[in-house]
C-alpha cells in the first residue's frame, strides 16, 4: 500500500528555535506538496516540488528522490507558525491529480 | 483574484435534510477537487472535475453524495438525505491543471444532528 508517514506527530518548541517536520514515502512520487492549516482555519499551500531545495521567507523545503524523505525547516520560529504541517503526495505512474495525505504534524511554538 | 470562496462556512442541519454546499474555483483553473476532512480519517478526496467533467467520483461514500458543475465557475456538493457520520470540514480546491499546486476554500464545517 503506498503511504504517506509524517513525523514527529506533535512538535512543541519555543520562539526563536529551528523546526525540522519530516515526510517518508513508499514508492516513487511525481511531486510533494507542504501544505499548512491552522486550527479551525483553511489550508495554505506552502511548496510543491519534485526535487531538490525551495525557499520561502522562513521557510524551507528540501526533496531527496533516491531516500523517498522530504524535510520541511522552519527558522527563527514565531508563535504564528503555530498550526498543523501536511505532506501530500502524487504517485508517479498513478493518476496525476490524486493526492495522498499524510496525518499531519502539530506544531505548536510557545513564546 | 480572491481565492476559491466556498459558501456557507457553517452549517448545522438535522438528520436526514438536504445540504447543499457551494464552491467558486479560481479563474482560468480549470481542475476542482472536493475533499472531506475528519479527525479519523485527515484529507479525503471525493471528486475530481476537470473542464467540468467528473473524472474520478470513487471518493464519494454513497448515493447521498453527488456533485455538479454546470460551468466553470461554480460546483456543488450535495447530500441527501444528511447523517450525523457526514459531520466533517468539507474543502472545495482549484489548480491551473491536475498537476499543478491546489489552492484550498476557507472550508464548510457541516454539523449534522
Amino acid at each position: 500500500k503506498n503511504e504517506v508517514e509524517q513525523s514527529p506527530q506533535n512538535l512543541t518548541a519555543q520562539e526563536g528555535e529551528f523546526i525540522t517536520i519530516n515526510c517518508s514515502y513508499s514508492v516513487g512520487i511525481s511531486a510533494l506538496h507542504w501544505l499548512q492549516q491552522h486550527p479551525g482555519g483553511g489550508i495554505v499551500s506552502l511548496f510543491m516540488l519534485s526535487s531538490g531545495k525551495k525557499k520561502h521567507g522562513r521557510l524551507i523545503a528540501t526533496i531527496n528522490i533516491q531516500e523517498k524523505h522530504s524535510s520541511l525547516h522552519i527558522t527563527a520560529s514565531h508563535p504564528r507558525d503555530s498550526a498543523v504541517y501536511i505532506c501530500a503526495v502524487r504517485w508517479s505512474g498513478g493518476s496525476n491529480y490524486k493526492l495522498t495525505f499524510g496525518k499531519g504534524t502539530l506544531l505548536t511554538v510557545n513564546p | 483574484d480572491a481565492g476559491v470562496i466556498q459558501s456557507p462556512r457553517h452549517e448545522v442541519t438535522e438528520m436526514g435534510q438536504e445540504v447543499t454546499l457551494r464552491c467558486k474555483p479560481i479563474s482560468g483553473h480549470n481542475s476542482l477537487f472536493w475533499y472531506r476532512q475528519t479527525m479519523m480519517r485527515g484529507l479525503e478526496l471525493l471528486i475530481y472535475f476537470n473542464n467540468n467533467v467528473p473524472i474520478d467520483d470513487s471518493g464519494m461514500p454513497e448515493d447521498r453524495f453527488s456533485a455538479k458543475m454546470p460551468n466553470a465557475s461554480f460546483s456543488t456538493l450535495k447530500i441527501q438525505p444528511s447523517e450525523p457520520r457526514d459531520s466533517a470540514v468539507y474543502f472545495c480546491a482549484s489548480s491551473f491543471s491536475s498537476q499543478y499546486e491546489q489552492y484550498f476554500g476557507p472550508g464548510t464545517r457541516l454539523t449534522v444532528t
